[in-house]
């Protein structure tokens, strides 16, 4: 089976511009978790979708969206980008979704807000 | 608020020689996972730990689970350089929704 995917891997942009990030999961998954991850503040949980309905979300801002296809790809915007949005995004997938259940994760969208 | 401290930060040690990592919280947790993460990809799931007690290995790899389910620590005896990386530790809260509560993670460096 193929991994996770997400492109781009990498994004330069400039402040207040908006940027849209995707991710294929494995086939059969889904559900898709979004994080931020930044070396001060770790993996940040940002929203999780399944069968594409947002089932949970974390405490970021509401610049920070996202969406599911009903062949369970998942994308996320983030609107008027801060130097601060700058992170490594990382998507992840697995069957259900449930506690404990095994997440697999992508190799990552690294975005540079400039 | 950061919930999982995870310990030492950084770790940089020679090859062959024995280390040990830990995950502390004052949360219980259903379960607890640790993942390796290498420069450039995603998290990779090491092992789940669900009940208190709990000892897994994996070849050289021991995790255990702390008796009342707070706390957990990773033993690796003989570090080799393939073992560098970051090690994170990632901690269910029953009823909590199903989001994990990640540490910031030990970067660890085998040197040959």
């Amino acid at each position: 089976k193929a991994g996770v995917t997400q492109t781009p891997r990498y994004l330069i942009k400039t402040r207040g511009q908006q940027v849209t990030l995707s991710c294929s999961p494995i086939s059969g998954h889904r559900s898709v978790s979004w994080y931020q991850q930044t070396p001060g503040q770790g993996l940040q949980f940002l929203f999780e979708y399944f069968s594409e309905t947002q089932r949970n979300k974390g405490n970021f801002p509401g610049r920070f969206s996202g969406r599911q296809f009903s062949n369970s790809r998942s994308e996320m915007n983030v609107s008027t980008l801060e130097l601060g949005d700058s992170a490594l995004y990382l998507c992840a997938s697995s069957l259900m979704g449930s506690e404990g259940e095994t997440q697999y994760f992508g190799p990552g969208t690294r975005l540079l807000v400039l | 608020t950061q919930l999982l401290e995870q310990s030492p930060q950084f770790l940089s040690i020679q090859e062959g020689e024995n280390l040990t990592v830990y995950c502390n919280s004052s949360s219980v947790f259903s379960s607890l996972q640790w993942y390796r993460q290498e420069p450039g990809e995603g998290p990779v799931l090491l092992v789940t730990v669900v009940t208190g007690g709990e000892v897994k290995k994996l070849k050289r790899l021991t995790f255990q689970f702390g008796d009342a389910r707070k706390d957990s620590s990773l033993h690796i005896t003989a570090a080799q350089p393939g073992d560098t990386g970051l090690y994170l530790c990632a901690g269910a809260i029953a009823g909590n929704n199903r989001k994990l509560i990640w540490g910031l993670g030990t970067s660890l460096a085998v040197n040959p």
